[in-house]
């Protein structure tokens, strides 16, 4: 069956750079693209980014200077960097699989990431 | 960046009563959106799909309507296990994006 599983650290310290890492299994990458949705403590759902089944990416405007996504289809994992980390940029992390339709239908867990000194 | 705005923020409802709650896109989007529910602490779960679209294993009180750029996801007498946040989101743009939620309180 589908899933996803995010993984990464917990605690950031400011400015520095993010690295999670998305594991899936049940579907291929090169068939589907994945995308990342954060969550603020408290706060609603943020489109954060894409690959998609062909390998190429799309970013969310406010964060495309900072971030990265990238992938490895041999492991099926996708990766996500993002640089000069703020306190604003704790949240949850989830990676999340759209239909073709691009409605997304299955959610990793979520990792909690925490930007402080 | 198209711009999903809900409302009300919240609605306080008492379980048997029946809601609306609308997403407004700041362009036309067809009907590119689609509906989630958030329980705390849980991952999002779709719930209709191209403004309309039922998912299987839904309950069928839930539908959605809607085109261009007034959506309205509808409840038919709210259950206790209803109460929740709700978010839209649109795909007419590669550049995804959520609106900002409608939390359904008990009233």
């Amino acid at each position: 069956q589908v899933q996803l599983k995010e993984s990464g650290p917990g605690l950031v310290q400011p400015s520095q750079t993010l690295s999670l890492t998305c594991t899936v299994s049940g579907f291929s990458l090169t068939s589907n693209s994945v995308h990342w949705v954060r969550q603020p403590p408290g706060k609603g759902l943020e489109w954060v980014g894409a690959i998609w089944s062909g390998g190429s990416t799309d970013y969310n405007s406010a964060l495309k200077s900072r971030l990265s996504i990238s992938r490895d289809t041999s492991k099926s994992q996708v990766f996500l960097k993002m640089n000069s980390l703020q306190t604003e940029d704790t949240a949850i992390y989830f990676c999340t699989r759209p239909q073709t339709g691009n409605y997304f239908d299955y959610w990793g867990q979520g990792v909690m990431v925490t930007v402080s000194s | 960046n198209i711009v999903l705005t809900q409302s009300p923020a919240t609605l306080s409802v008492t379980p048997g009563e029946s809601v609306s709650l609308s997403c407004r896109a700041s362009q036309s989007i067809s009907t590119s959106i689609h509906w989630y529910q958030q329980k705390s602490n849980e991952s999002p779960r779709l719930l209709i799909k191209y403004a309309s679209q039922s998912i299987s294993g839904i309950p069928s009180r839930f539908s959605g309507s809607g085109s261009g750029t007034d959506f309205t996801l509808s409840i038919n007498r709210v259950e206790s296990e209803d109460f929740s946040i709700y978010y839209c989101q649109q795909s007419y743009s590669s550049l995804f994006t959520f609106g900002s939620g409608t939390k359904l309180e008990i009233k």
